[in-house]
């Protein structure tokens, strides 16, 4: 079966470091997918990995270890605004079609 | 940058309705997809199509059937809507098959009652 986790809920201190892991047993693999998604408004794509290592994108990194079945999502210097769920998505399955986790919702506090 | 339309933010319907959610997009993109999310469970996938007149089912399609008469435009229906599909519903395209990531509408959050 298809399976995606990551934990629920994480809490932070802005300016501080956080890391969102997220593990995945899936039948196929096909690249690993990083959203962000505020309160009340569409998901919209932070990053995306293929290949093992690290994929860095201004504040925001982006691990990905195939053998592991294994990704975190990092974000440096947080600011409020960063306050969001984050959604961790496979391509992968029969269709390789994007399996989404649960999502990890992420407060940021003064 | 690509723009996905969703036609309605906010919908309120009765139990046995039909229920139309339409989504436009304007990118010439080939996949478009329907998904539902609800608190505890994610995204999940109910129909996505590949071209035009062609449709296929994701992993919830019970209770939904879609239409795709138009490239930019992907439509999804409840038959006779129930209590459980109330839910925010979003439709997304992406460029082709592969990598391409997906683009989200805004939403649709619907309410049957």
């Amino acid at each position: 079966g298809q399976n995606i986790d990551q934990p629920t809920e994480m809490t932070a201190t802005e300016g501080a470091i956080v890391q969102i892991n997220c593990t995945y047993q899936t039948s196929g693999f096909n690249g690993l997918f990083w959203y962000q998604q505020h309160a009340g408004e569409a998901p919209t794509f932070l990053s995306y990995n293929v290949l093992d290592g690290l994929e860095e994108k201004g504040r925001f990194s982006s691990f990905l270890s195939r053998s592991k079945g294994y990704s975190y999502l990092l974000l440096k210097e947080l600011q409020m605004k960063d306050s969001a769920s984050y959604l961790c998505a496979v391509r992968g399955g029969s269709q390789g079609n994007l399996i989404f986790g649960k999502g990890t919702k992420l407060s940021v506090k003064p | 940058d690509v723009k996905v339309t969703q036609s309605s933010r906010y919908l309120v319907k009765r139990t046995g309705e039909k229920v139309f959610l339409e989504c436009v997009q304007d990118m010439d993109h080939e996949n478009m997809f329907w998904y539902r999310q609800d608190p505890g469970l994610g995204l999940r996938l109910i129909y996505f199509s590949y071209d035009v007149k062609m449709k296929e089912k994701g992993d919830i399609p019970e209770g939904y059937s879609v239409s795709r008469e138009k490239k930019e435009r992907f439509s999804l229906i409840l038959e006779s809507a129930s209590t459980n599909q109330t839910s925010m519903y979003l439709c997304a395209t992406s460029a082709s098959q592969g990598e391409e990531k997906l683009f989200f509408g805004s939403g649709t959050q619907l309410s049957v009652l």
